[in-house]
């Protein structure tokens, strides 16, 4: 089944300490993006990926880190988490036509609260 | 700024009544567009997509969207709204030139019986 996974689904931690949230796709996608949802403000991408090795800023990067070093995963790192990080966070996949990317399969979603 | 706005963060219909939810974008360049719907505590799953051509797209569950170009709007609708129905719906838009989807605050849709 094509799809795009993401773990851990829930995740509570404390200020300060470093963690990853996974994100694997089985549908050969060359296109990876993170978001993060927040009540009121939908969904605002972190950071993005055009291919293997190829990582770029989205509109809420800071505090986050992320790595293309295969196609099908693009973990996103938190280094220090802090409390404004908690949200749910999305992993999303596409194609590419004419280098621009179409349309979106999203993961089921990892909630993340820091205490 | 290149920004989609969502009238409504909930709005409310009875079973069997019309469903319309409305999406606005700023921008004179035709960009493509996209509905999701989100179910308790699932990912986004795509309802339907304006890229080129016809300008009234169907998509899964009976929905439906028509681009007006000179309203710069993609409203989502459905003739009979489903107690199954109940989801939040997010508009979102690719802007020429862009690799991002810049996405709106959504809308949380409640079914009454």
């Amino acid at each position: 089944e094509a799809q795009v996974t993401q773990n851990p689904r829930y995740l509570i931690t404390v200020t300060g300490k470093k963690l990853t949230v996974t994100c694997s796709q089985n549908m050969n996608h060359e296109y990876m993006s993170w978001y993060r949802q927040d009540p009121g403000l939908g969904l605002r991408q972190i950071y993005y990926s055009m291919n293997v090795e190829v990582t770029d800023k989205g509109d809420v990067p800071e505090g986050y880190k992320v790595s293309r070093k295969e196609k099908r995963n693009f973990p996103l790192i938190l280094e220090s988490p802090s409390p404004n990080q908690t949200s749910l966070y999305f992993c999303a996949s596409s194609t590419r036509s004419r280098n621009v990317s179409i349309e979106q399969f999203f993961g089921p979603g990892t909630r993340l609260t820091v205490l | 700024a290149q920004s989609v706005t969502q009238l409504g963060s909930h709005v409310s219909v009875s079973e069997g009544a019309l469903v319309l939810l409305r999406c606005n974008y700023s921008s004179s360049v035709p960009p493509y567009l996209f509905w999701y719907v989100q179910y308790p505590n699932q990912g986004l799953q795509l309802l339907l997509k304006y890229t080129t051509g016809a300008t009234l797209v169907k998509g899964i569950n009976g929905f439906e969207a028509e681009f007006k170009k000179s309203e710069t709007s993609f409203h989502l609708t459905k003739p009979s709204a489903h107690m199954s129905d109940a989801a939040e719906y997010f508009c979102a838009v690719r802007f020429q030139g862009a690799q991002k989807l810049v996405f709106g605050q959504g809308t949380r849709l409640t079914i009454n019986p």
